[in-house]
């Protein structure tokens, strides 16, 4: 089974500056899709950024990019300008193409700092 | 605005009782999921549905039932609640296989069985 690994537990970024969440995973596949997910306080998970594997591109929406290293199967999240707002859990997630069952890792606590 | 509802944000219920989780979806979506969440392990799928009637084990299914009746509805059942089932249940959907989409998740269900 494929696996995903957090191995940041918690991260701690000042307000404004730039902070980047790691994510490795293990997989045999070529084919797959890979998420972040923001789980806030109020529990509600909410996808932060996609990225399908045969893009060589990475994904970029607003502050939030990643960095996708399929050889090295990395795929790290960067926050610029870190918001009071963007305290939450960040769940790493893949999913093999065509199928539906996504598994995630264990999730990394993100502190915002004023 | 598209969402899936889980019916209760919070239970309490007591060791050998039989729990109903219910999940409802209102973007006609064929797939949906039931997550437990724990600290430090992140979300681990339990069962899955991708059609009506059709269901699929994830990787913790010991302890637990489903059900789905109709498309829209995703139960999940304890048929015996016992005190390692304490934890956060999510529940989510998704359009078909063959695509990037994420999941659509519900808000959780906090369970406490004492």
């Amino acid at each position: 089974a494929q696996t995903v690994t957090q191995s940041q537990p918690e991260m701690s970024v000042q307000e404004a500056e730039t902070v980047t969440l790691s994510c490795t995973y293990d997989t045999s596949e070529s084919d797959y899709y890979l998420f972040w997910y923001k789980q806030p306080p109020s529990r509600q998970m909410i996808l932060v950024i996609r990225q399908e594997a045969y893009k060589q591109q990475n994904a970029t929406e607003n502050r939030f990019s990643v960095n996708f290293q399929k050889a090295a199967k990395s795929f790290s999240l960067k926050i610029s300008d870190s918001q009071l707002g963007d305290a939450a859990m960040y769940f790493c997630a893949y999913r093999r193409y065509n199928n539906n069952d996504m598994r995630f890792g264990a999730g990394t606590r993100l502190t915002v700092k004023p | 605005d598209v969402k899936v509802t889980q019916s209760s944000r919070y239970l309490v219920k007591r060791t050998g009782e039989k729990v109903f989780l219910e999940c409802v979806q209102d973007m006609d979506h064929e797939n949906m999921f039931w997550y437990r969440q724990d600290p430090g392990l992140g979300l681990r799928l339990i069962y899955f549905s991708y059609d009506v009637k059709m269901k699929e084990k994830g990787d913790i299914p010991e302890g637990y039932s489903v059900s789905r009746e109709k498309k829209e509805r995703f139960s999940l059942i304890l048929e015996s609640a016992s005190t390692n089932q304490t934890s956060m249940y999510l529940c989510a959907s998704t359009a078909g296989t063959a695509t990037n989409y994420g999941y659509t998740f519900g808000s959780g269900t906090r369970l406490t069985v004492v």
